[in-house]
């Protein structure tokens, strides 16, 4: 069973700048989250899709923002880039359902962005 | 304070050794996860409890509700149990959104 690929695993980008990210989770996970990691924050949790929805937030600022697609497939995009986005975005699925909102984490390798 | 604390922040040992780490939280929760990070990011999930006690191999976890706080255990640790431990809560009103601990750096030693 394939695992959770993220996609591209490295990029540099300038500031003001947009990117998008994707992930693709494990076949019959409806749930995909994602998380940013720095060496200054640790992990934080950015936002959660399931079913095409958005069922739950971080607290980060609306340039960043995500979607789910019907497949499961997810991608997150941040716009007018600054230099402390810079970090590892990682995503994660699970067999969380509508009803219990939290499952086992399965976590991708991770997309390290770099904005100069 | 932040709502999860772990400690220690840094830990070494001896090969062989059993390893404890400590995760204390705030609020309710309805989960918590053991994770770990290798070097270059990866994470793997150990754990996922909401009570009890959970045994993988040499790993074991503990979760004391009441008290809240949890445990993980390392029996005959090894050096490719070198790694950053982190700890993460679902908070109970908080649906799927998890809340980190800042993780403990351990590292065994030949």
């Amino acid at each position: 069973k394939a695992g959770v690929t993220q996609t591209p695993r490295y990029l540099i980008k300038t500031r003001g700048q947009q990117v998008t990210l994707s992930c693709s989770p494990i076949s019959g996970h409806r749930s995909v989250s994602w998380y940013q990691q720095t060496p200054g924050q640790g992990l934080q949790f950015l936002f959660e899709y399931f079913s095409e929805t958005q069922r739950n937030k971080g607290n980060f600022p609306g340039r960043f923002s995500g979607r789910q697609f019907s497949n499961s497939r997810s991608e997150m995009n941040v716009s007018t880039l600054e230099l402390g986005d810079s970090a590892l975005y990682l995503c994660a699925s699970s067999l969380a359902t509508s009803g219990v909102q939290y499952g086992e984490l399965f976590f991708g390798e991770g997309s390290r962005l770099t904005v100069l | 304070k932040n709502e999860v604390e772990q400690s220690p922040q840094n830990l070494t040992a001896q090969e062989g050794e059993f390893i404890t780490i400590n995760c204390s939280y705030s609020v309710g929760i309805s989960a918590l996860h053991w994770l770990q990070q290798h070097p270059g990011g990866g994470i793997v999930s150990l754990f996922m409890l909401s009570s009890g006690k959970k045994k993988h191999g040499r790993l074991i976890a503990t979760i004391n509700i009441q008290e809240k706080h949890s445990s993980l255990h390392i029996t005959a640790s090894h050096p490719r149990d070198s790694a950053v431990y982190i700890c993460a809560v679902v908070g109970r009103t908080s649906g799927s959104r998890l809340t980190f601990g800042e993780g403990t750096q351990l590292t065994v030693n030949p």
